[in-house]
């Protein structure tokens, strides 16, 4: 199973404020995933992200939201003006080594927006 | 487009006895599904997964899943419950054999242990 930290675990920001999320596989991966979830609500899909592209995006995924590979290996979500309803766990997964339907998870990062 | 429905949003059950957590799934192809558990604060961990090999899936945590093509089903079992099971359970659906598909969730089952 691979594995894939996420850092920091908790970020809390003002309102307007950017925030950058990161997810850390421990082996070379070209596929990533990010999602949310809201407190008490089900987990969204936010973005996939393939070779430096992104390759498929949700409704949800809208202008303040980018994502990028600053340098091969961190992955990054970045939300440039938070607003409250930002406020949730963020989930970064990864494709399974013996293929690509099963994805891994990171822990999370619980993003509070006051 | 593919989507799951959680037939129970919340279980209650006893130590000991067996559980059962509802799952129907909707796919226009083939799809692959998946159960995930996610304890209190913790991320998400998957029990198992059905990719069109056997339809009577085995997990871990003595958990398994059987797919019912017929039923569009596939609910989730543990003949006998532990306090450690207590959770939030998701099951999941993609495309089989697209790969690289993103994952859509249903809206997820909080499982309670009765000591």
């Amino acid at each position: 199973e691979p594995e894939v930290t996420q850092t920091p675990s908790h970020q809390v920001t003002q309102m307007g404020q950017e925030v950058i999320l990161r997810c850390v596989p421990i082996s070379n991966h070209l596929y990533f995933y990010w999602y949310r979830q809201i407190l008490g609500q089900k987990v969204e899909f936010l973005v996939s992200f393939y070779n430096n592209e992104i390759s498929e995006k949700s409704e949800i995924f809208d202008d303040q939201f980018s994502v990028e590979r600053p340098d091969g290996s961190n992955f990054t979500l970045k939300i440039r003006s938070t607003k409250l309803e930002d406020s949730a766990m963020y989930f970064c997964a990864i494709p399974g080594l013996a293929g690509t339907d099963t994805q891994y998870f990171g822990p999370g990062t619980r993003l509070t927006v006051l | 487009a593919q989507s799951v429905t959680q037939l129970d949003s919340h279980v209650s059950v006893s130590e000991g006895t067996p559980v059962l957590l509802r799952c129907n799934y909707s796919s226009s192809y083939s799809p692959s599904l998946f159960w995930y558990v996610q304890h209190p604060n913790k991320g998400l961990q998957l029990l198992l997964k059905y990719t069109s090999a056997a339809t009577l899936v085995k997990g871990i945590n003595g958990f398994e899943a059987e797919f019912k093509k017929s039923e569009t089903s596939f609910h989730l079992t543990k003949p006998s419950a532990h306090m450690s099971d207590a959770a939030e359970y998701f099951c999941v659906v993609t495309l089989a054999n697209f790969g690289n598909e993103k994952l859509t969730f249903g809206t997820g089952t909080r499982l309670t242990i009765i000591p």
